[in-house]
């Protein structure tokens, strides 16, 4: 099961900064933050992760709270290009080692022109 | 860099028969590979884990003799789906992290597979 929560969907004005949020309570403190990102019909393209401080690439930044238990991923400047689906993932740790990535629903972006 | 690809993009075939669906990562290698199914409408579900050298990890309720999974190479990864059913048409991605430790995943573009 994925470990994180995120709405389902929102809308963005074409222009403006879209704000995702995701929840992550049950995140422990050596596991990363990750966004991805679907275009229909397309595989899924990185975006961005984090550990615990802020980052920022040329896609978007990712904000992480104090707690870690929720994220914001910012897109500053929403295109039309921009809708897809944002999936915001916490790894699922093996019992033999190492990870798995499982999605969850994730939010589905409208930008409107 | 870290491109993933991922052939044919589009394939379909008649019940019964088998199909393979290569993935291969261009310009790093991989130790691990990730398989995933998407239907319409739905989120990527994770089928297996494709290891080199070694046999693939499967998902809870993935068929391992349904979903052969070869990781031939540090840059090659296949899965087979043996005999084909139209309910195994779907949409199929790989994907693969560019390193070790907290590296991303990278996806290919996906296949998608109609059974007819």
């Amino acid at each position: 099961d994925a470990k994180t929560t995120q709405p389902t969907s929102m809308d963005c004005a074409e222009g403006r900064a879209a704000n995702l949020p995701c929840n992550h309570s049950t995140i422990s403190g050596n596991e990363y933050v990750y966004w991805y990102r679907q275009i229909h019909s397309q595989g899924p393209q990185y975006i961005i992760h984090g550990l615990k401080n802020n980052e920022t690439n040329e896609m978007a930044s990712l904000i992480i709270t104090e707690d870690r238990k929720s994220s914001t991923l910012i897109l500053p400047h929403a295109t039309l290009r921009d809708t897809a689906v944002y999936y915001c993932i916490v790894r699922v740790a093996r019992n033999t080692g190492g990870f798995k990535t499982i999605f969850g629903a994730g939010t589905r972006l409208f930008v409107k022109a | 860099g870290a491109v993933v690809s991922q052939h044919p993009s589009r394939v379909i075939c008649k019940s019964g028969t088998s199909v393979k669906i290569e993935c291969r990562s261009l310009d790093f290698q991989a130790t691990t590979m990730f398989w995933y199914r998407q239907f319409p409408k739905q989120s990527l579900m994770l089928m297996a884990t494709s290891n080199e050298g070694s046999k693939a990890t499967y998902e809870q309720g993935v068929e391992k003799d349904k979903f052969l999974i070869n990781h031939a190479s540090l840059t090659l990864s296949t899965l087979t789906v043996t005999s084909a059913h139209p309910e195994d048409s779907s949409f199929y991605i790989c994907s693969a992290p560019s390193g070790t430790g907290d590296s991303p995943l990278h996806f290919g573009n996906g296949t998608r597979l109609t059974v007819t």
